[in-house]
């Protein structure tokens, strides 16, 4: 079973502070995703990845920037944290092409910003 | 952009009963899959399912493309299968990696 890490699991942060979400894979996938969570939303994409070096905006960037230094590492970052962005944030990654569709999430980060 | 809706938004069921879980899409997609989230939040894969049937245990996923929709059925349900059941689709155009979401249907089995 492909294994994806997110850290830290729970965050408390400030309006106007800086908070970086942390994804790793060892699965050597090439495609990396950041999605939010929230009552009546379902899953939102904010970025993705196909790859080390590419992010790519989806559905819901503005507020957020991701880096993806290497092929294992996806990160997310709120420079200026607001309480809108209190959510829980899943990070997925999936192989890519078509016989590796399987997407596989981590746990999930819940993000308070007060 | 792709829209996904899923009917309906909640669940109960009786131990036993089936459940009929339908997803309907705004645009061709080629790629769907089907997952379950855990009350606790884990979230796993159940089916690849772009068109076709398929079957694994108590669940199986019909995708109708050119109709737009697909469905999840539960057949005797159990009390572990009560979580949040997700649709997502994605194409493969230009944006092949993207997967978007529907809300979700929210299941629980009572004993």
């Amino acid at each position: 079973e492909a294994a994806v890490t997110q850290s830290p699991r729970n965050k408390v942060a400030v309006t106007g502070g800086k908070v970086t979400l942390s994804c790793n894979q060892t699965n050597n996938h090439n495609n990396m995703y950041w999605y939010r969570q929230d009552t009546g939303h379902g899953l939102r994409l904010i970025h993705y990845s196909y790859g080390a070096g590419s992010t790519e905006k989806g559905d819901i960037p503005d507020g957020y920037k991701a880096s993806r230094p290497s092929q294992e590492n996806f990160s997310l970052i709120l420079e200026l944290a607001t309480p809108s962005q209190t959510s829980v944030y899943f990070c997925a990654s999936r192989l890519g092409g078509r016989c590796a569709e399987t997407l596989y999430f981590g746990s999930g980060t819940r993000l308070t910003v007060l | 952009g792709q829209q996904v809706q899923q009917s309906p938004a909640s669940l109960v069921l009786q131990e036993g009963e089936n459940a009929e879980l339908q997803c309907n899409f705004s645009s061709t997609a080629t790629r769907l899959q089907w997952f379950y989230q855990h009350p606790g939040g884990r979230l796993v894969s159940l089916f690849y399912n772009p068109s076709g049937t398929k079957h694994t245990g108590r669940l199986t996923s019909t995708t109708v493309t050119n109709e737009r929709r697909s469905s999840l059925h539960i057949s005797s349900s159990q009390t572990t299968d009560s979580g949040t059941y997700f649709c997502a689709i994605g194409n493969s155009g230009g944006s092949n990696a993207k997967l978007t979401f529907g809300k979700g249907t929210k299941l629980s089995v009572k004993s």
